[in-house]
């Protein structure tokens, strides 16, 4: 079953303006951490925003702030100020338990995103 | 700096032979390291986890003989794709985690089966 959704394939956004990337994510976990990765296509993954389950305050890092709402279970990104190098694909990623014990981490599909000038 | 050196950044081999690919971590212990498989276009996929001094946990589907997963020490591990063939090719990347809760990659190695 798919526990990392990311609806928008790809998403356009005027440079300087604000978007906002959508996530849900499904888990039976109590303990879970929700990230956001950017990746350029030079194809390296770059660690932007974590949220963490019991975190009751919507994490923020500099031009990045996530809009989590954990009873709809989403945890959508927003990025303020849109500039030309945020052109990239960026992926939504859950780490959670392991039956085996342990953690894992599984991604989104991605949403690619094109930054206009 | 870069935390986790993956080597290397892209390989070309011919069909039938080997490839190793590195994950070194850089100024700590990495007791844990990630494998991902991504195809163009889509997303990561998990394919395996290793444990230093342990076997590796393989993901469902993924062949155990065909990519073989080595973590001998706490600052390498290793990933070979056994008689690569074209559909081998893929962009494969490595992960681990530091002491908080962020991950870090490698700089993934390109494959190339031809």
């Amino acid at each position: 079953a798919q526990k990392i959704t990311q609806t928008q394939p790809g998403m356009f956004v005027q440079e300087k303006e604000a978007v906002t990337l959508d996530c849900t994510y499904d888990t039976s976990d109590q303990s879970y951490g929700l990230f956001w990765y950017k990746q350029p296509s030079s194809g390296e993954m770059i660690f932007l925003i974590y949220q963490g389950s019991y975190d009751e305050q919507n994490a923020t890092e500099g031009r990045y702030s996530l809009n989590f709402q954990k009873a709809r279970k989403s945890t959508n990104l927003v990025i303020s100020a849109s500039q030309l190098g945020d052109s990239a694909m960026y992926f939504c990623a859950m780490r959670e338990s392991r039956n085996t014990g342990g953690f894992k981490t599984i991604f989104g599909a991605g949403t690619r995103l094109f930054v206009k000038a | 700096g870069a935390v986790v050196s993956q080597h290397p950044s892209w390989v070309i081999c011919k069909s039938g032979t080997s490839v190793k690919i590195e994950c070194r971590s850089l100024d700590f212990q990495a007791t844990t390291m990630f494998w991902y498989r991504q195809f163009p276009k889509q997303s990561l996929m998990l394919m395996a986890t290793s444990n230093e001094g342990s076997k590796a946990t393989y993901e469902q589907g993924v062949e155990k003989d065909k990519f073989l997963i080595n973590h001998a020490s706490l600052t390498l591990s290793t990933l070979t794709v056994t008689s690569a063939h074209p559909e081998d090719s893929s962009f494969y990347i490595c992960s681990t985690t530091g002491l908080n809760t962020e991950a870090f990659f490698g700089q993934g190695t390109r494959l190339t089966v031809v």
